[in-house]
């Protein structure tokens, strides 16, 4: 099926580091999303993205919307224990759906 | 917890068997969304349903089927099951079903042997 391109695939970091991830599609969104899932649990919404340029926080985590609209990043800042699981972007293309198309995720440790 | 219930939240079962997979929307949420999310394959789109009518399709295989009932909760029907068909089943809700952010249950954890 469609997908995203997301990297990296993992990162295993120090606590206290930055982090950035990020997403590139060959169709251009009108939305983007990014979500966390931990394990047992579905995916949980961290920002929504919904116009090109867009920059948007949340606490310690930002994302933007590309200018191309065919790609978005997140940035994690002084990362905690807490940060583990695995980073999802979705896109949805269409504005008349609510269809997601995911990425492959990126699973973050992060070591005390 | 986001409000999105799905049951059961583990399914064991052997191929060539049916199974009924159930989703409760968060309130006021009138639109559900299906996902596979298996560990070759990632988060993969199904099917989603608003105010118990189909409005987009994805790759579903033709054994799956799904629908959305008068009380807006959804159930996915999961027949002659093979064994790549162990996967996390989600289920994710929004109020119109256009644009808003999705929000997902817990999912139910399929495993065929």
């Amino acid at each position: 099926g469609q997908q995203l391109n997301q990297s990296p695939q993992s990162m295993f970091i120090q606590e206290g580091e930055d982090v950035s991830m990020n997403c590139t599609s060959s169709s251009i969104f009108n939305t983007w999303l990014w979500y966390k899932q931990e394990p047992g649990e579905g995916p949980v919404l961290l920002i929504a993205l919904y116009k090109a340029g867009e920059l948007t926080s949340n606490g310690r985590l930002t994302a933007q919307f590309g200018i191309t609209r065919k790609d978005s990043f997140l940035n994690i800042s002084a990362s905690i224990p807490s940060d583990v699981g695995i980073y999802f972007c979705a896109g949805r293309a269409s504005s008349n759906t609510g269809k997601l198309i995911f990425g492959q995720g990126t699973t973050l440790q992060v070591k005390p | 917890d986001s409000g999105v219930t799905q049951t059961p939240k583990h399914l064991i079962t052997a191929t060539g068997q049916r199974v009924t997979l159930r989703c409760s929307p968060r309130s006021g949420d009138l639109s559900v969304y299906w996902y596979q999310q298996s560990l070759d394959q990632g988060l993969q789109f199904l099917i989603q349903y608003y105010n118990g009518e189909e409005r987009a399709k994805g790759n579903i295989l033709e054994r799956f089927s799904a629908q959305q009932f008068p009380d807006l909760h959804s159930e996915l029907n999961l027949s002659s099951l093979e064994l790549g068909d162990s996967a996390l089943y989600f289920c994710a809700s929004t109020k119109t079903g256009e644009g808003e952010p999705q929000h997902f249950g817990d999912g139910t954890r399929l495993s065929i042997l």
